[in-house]
């Protein structure tokens, strides 16, 4: 299946500071990449929508000026966790659809952050 | 929004038994339904799904079912083994294009 690549795995880091985390599909291209959010034990909840070439949309609730998500080309987003606080501590995960939408999507590894 | 509740959320079976996991969706719209496994702290991978045209598709030991009208759509996984343990997600795609998922289920297999 297609490969969606995720880095890092893991970080941790201090309150204050901002968090990259890169979203890479490596052998399809991705016009349009998810972002999600897994707290333990609980569901993948949808942040936004990243379209290549244009703003990201956000879901309801989710700081659009914190989580700064850059889709800059087919093949790799990116998202920013700015100023980042304990309570942003969590599973961070992309998908990525060569179909453009969310029907047969390829996750990335994910990125664990710890924020202390 | 599209909402997706998934039961049970905690399943353990014997191996060898069969497990089912149900899922509801609130859009009507919502024409393609996957299911997801992910094991501990592992990303979650594709196993099955099913559009909207069809009522049931199956892969192995693996089927799915959809019933549009009750807006219903089950997992079912037969002669299951101690390597099917992990958490299963089922999710729901509509008109927006989004992937929403339901919350999920631990299921256990016990040899």
């Amino acid at each position: 299946g297609a490969v969606v690549s995720q880095h890092p795995s893991w970080v941790i880091c201090k309150s204050g500071t901002s968090v990259k985390i890169e979203c890479r599909s490596l052998d399809f291209q991705a016009t349009t990449m998810f972002w999600y959010r897994q707290f333990p034990k609980q569901s993948l909840m949808l942040m936004a929508t990243s379209n290549e070439g244009s703003k990201a949309t956000y879901e309801q609730g989710v700081e659009k000026d914190k989580f700064l998500i850059n889709h800059a080309s087919l093949t790799l987003s990116t998202l920013t966790v700015t100023s980042a606080h304990p309570e942003d501590s969590s599973f961070y995960i992309c998908s990525a659809s060569f179909l453009g939408r969310g029907e047969k999507l390829f996750f990335g590894s994910g990125t664990q952050l710890s924020v202390l | 929004g599209e909402n997706v509740e998934q039961h049970p959320s905690t399943l353990s079976v014997q191996e060898g038994d069969s497990a089912v996991i149900k899922c509801t969706y609130s859009d009507s719209a919502s024409n393609y339904f996957p299911w997801y496994k992910q094991e501990l702290g592992k990303r979650p991978q594709l196993i099955i799904d099913i559009r909207s045209n069809v009522g049931e598709k199956k892969d192995q030991r693996i089927a799915v079912t959809l019933n549009k009208t009750a807006k219903h759509f089950s997992l079912h996984i037969t002669e299951t083994q101690p390597e099917d343990s992990a958490v299963y997600f089922c999710a729901a795609e509509g008109n927006t294009d989004k992937l929403i998922f339901g919350t999920g289920t631990r299921l256990q297999v016990f040899p």
